[in-house]
């Protein structure tokens, strides 16, 4: 079975410190993985995806497969980063599992 | 272009009731997914289509159907509503066929089942 596991469901870091938000999975075989978020009285909206291996908004993201990981970083953390961040893993079924998600909150 | 549209935004229905929610997908866009999102159990998957063919189907009981015309527009059936069918039903579409490509997602129907 497909799942994808965020273990924080709150973060706070101060405006300027590094963030990494957190993303595990568990998919026997070669998982397509994503980064969504989702800011307040916003639509859930696409961050990141790990095949295209860019940075948006200066989070990136890298998938460790010996890890079976997809955590998603941010050297300096900016206010308006402030939001729910969801991990999401497709199969090859094009099916999409999401994580229940990280609310990050960003003190200035 | 316009975005993913979803209709109604809101609803309040009675337990045993059914209800039919509507999404237009961003145009050319030929995959159509449906997500509920509560916060107890987060996003699940529902169902998803590809030119007017259902290729997924999340684990959610037989009383949740859905349909792709061939213009691409979804709708999804809740029939004999329960209270815990209450929730933010999501639609998101994609260009390819594939998943690679990510979805965009529309605002969603808040449904209240009361």
């Amino acid at each position: 079975a497909q799942r994808v596991t965020q273990p924080e469901k709150l973060l706070s870091v101060f405006k300027g410190a590094p963030v990494e938000l957190k993303c595990n999975y568990s998919y026997s075989g070669s998982p397509e993985l994503f980064w969504y978020v989702q800011y307040s009285r916003q639509r859930l909206q696409l961050l990141l995806r790990h095949i295209s291996r860019e940075s948006i908004k200066g989070f990136t993201a890298d998938l460790n497969k010996g890890e079976t990981s997809f955590h998603l970083k941010k050297p300096f953390a900016q206010e308006e980063d402030s939001a729910m961040y969801y991990c999401a893993l497709s199969d090859t079924g094009n099916q999409f599992y999401f994580g229940t998600g990280t609310s990050l909150t960003v003190i200035p | 272009k316009a975005g993913v549209t979803q209709t109604p935004r809101y609803l309040i229905k009675t337990r045993g009731q059914q209800v039919t929610l509507s999404c237009s997908p961003i145009s050319g866009h030929r995959s159509v997914s449906w997500y509920q999102q509560t916060p107890g159990q987060g996003l699940q998957f529902l169902f998803e289509y590809f030119s007017e063919t259902q290729r997924n189907k999340g684990n959610f009981p037989g009383r949740f159907s859905g349909r792709q015309f061939s213009n691409s527009r979804s709708e999804m059936n809740v029939s004999t509503l329960e209270l815990g069918d209450s929730a933010l039903y999501l639609c998101a579409s994609s260009l390819r066929q594939d998943s690679n490509y990510g979805y965009t997602f529309g605002s969603g129907t808040r449904l209240t089942v009361v």
